[in-house]
């Protein structure tokens, strides 16, 4: 009963350095989203996929880059990774838009940190 | 456009209530509360659609103003098992259907 599975759980990473943060669901769901949760900030959603192919910018995409080749993935690039990245960062999926009242199921988190 | 949540946090005794709420600046088409505790993700509570169409699975209620563009979360009776951090997130009309909004969050700790 797997559900959003995140990969890696924690990473360091200096700056410049770029990395991919994984993410994969095996519920067969349409939608997906990655969002950054800093302390006392909430939760900023960063891009979202509605399907295989498709994807979105949220509030806060720059820095960062997607693709959804695959219902199952969705993964999120860091190129030239800077300090204010440090974050936890959270991959969800859901089956239908919020719109029509699908919940989504968030992952465990990739803790990154900048240095 | 976040939304915005009021209290930030409120500290409460095991049995007492609480209200938290949320409100937009934009026409909201759902609302969705989530709890997030220490170190965990977030798990969802409850789900409020434009028509008063409400889906949940937990013993907490929540309402939804859509004229005020406002939505409550009601804790009664809190346990312990309550404290964490809940957050509401919106969807508005006009914008994307994958675009989830989260405000930042209201801290809830019971204490017994």
């Amino acid at each position: 009963n797997a559900g959003v599975t995140q990969t890696p759980k924690f990473r360091i990473l200096k700056i410049g350095q770029s990395m991919t943060l994984q993410c994969t669901q095996d519920m067969n769901h349409n939608y997906m989203y990655w969002y950054r949760q800093d302390p006392g900030m909430g939760l900023k959603l960063i891009y979202y996929s509605v399907g295989a192919g498709i994807t979105d910018k949220g509030e806060v995409p720059n820095g960062y880059n997607v693709s959804r080749s695959t219902t199952e993935d969705f993964p999120l690039r860091l190129e030239l990774a800077a300090p204010s990245q440090t974050s936890v960062y959270f991959c969800a999926s859901s089956l239908q838009s919020g719109i029509l009242g699908a919940e989504a199921f968030f992952g465990q988190g990739t803790r990154l940190t900048v240095v | 456009q976040q939304p915005v949540q009021s209290p930030q946090a409120v500290i409460l005794r095991e049995g007492e209530d609480a209200v938290i709420n949320c409100s937009s600046s934009k026409a909201l088409y759902s609302v969705h509360w989530y709890r997030q505790k220490h170190g965990e993700a977030p798990v969802f509570l409850m789900i409020l659609l434009k028509g008063g169409e409400q889906k949940g699975h937990e013993k907490i209620s929540a309402s939804f103003n859509e004229k005020k563009q406002q939505s409550s979360l009601y804790l009664t009776a809190s346990q312990l098992s309550y404290s964490g951090t809940y957050f509401c997130g919106t969807m508005n009309y006009g914008g994307s259907q994958g675009n989830l909004i989260f405000g930042k969050g209201t801290k809830l700790s019971v204490k017994p």
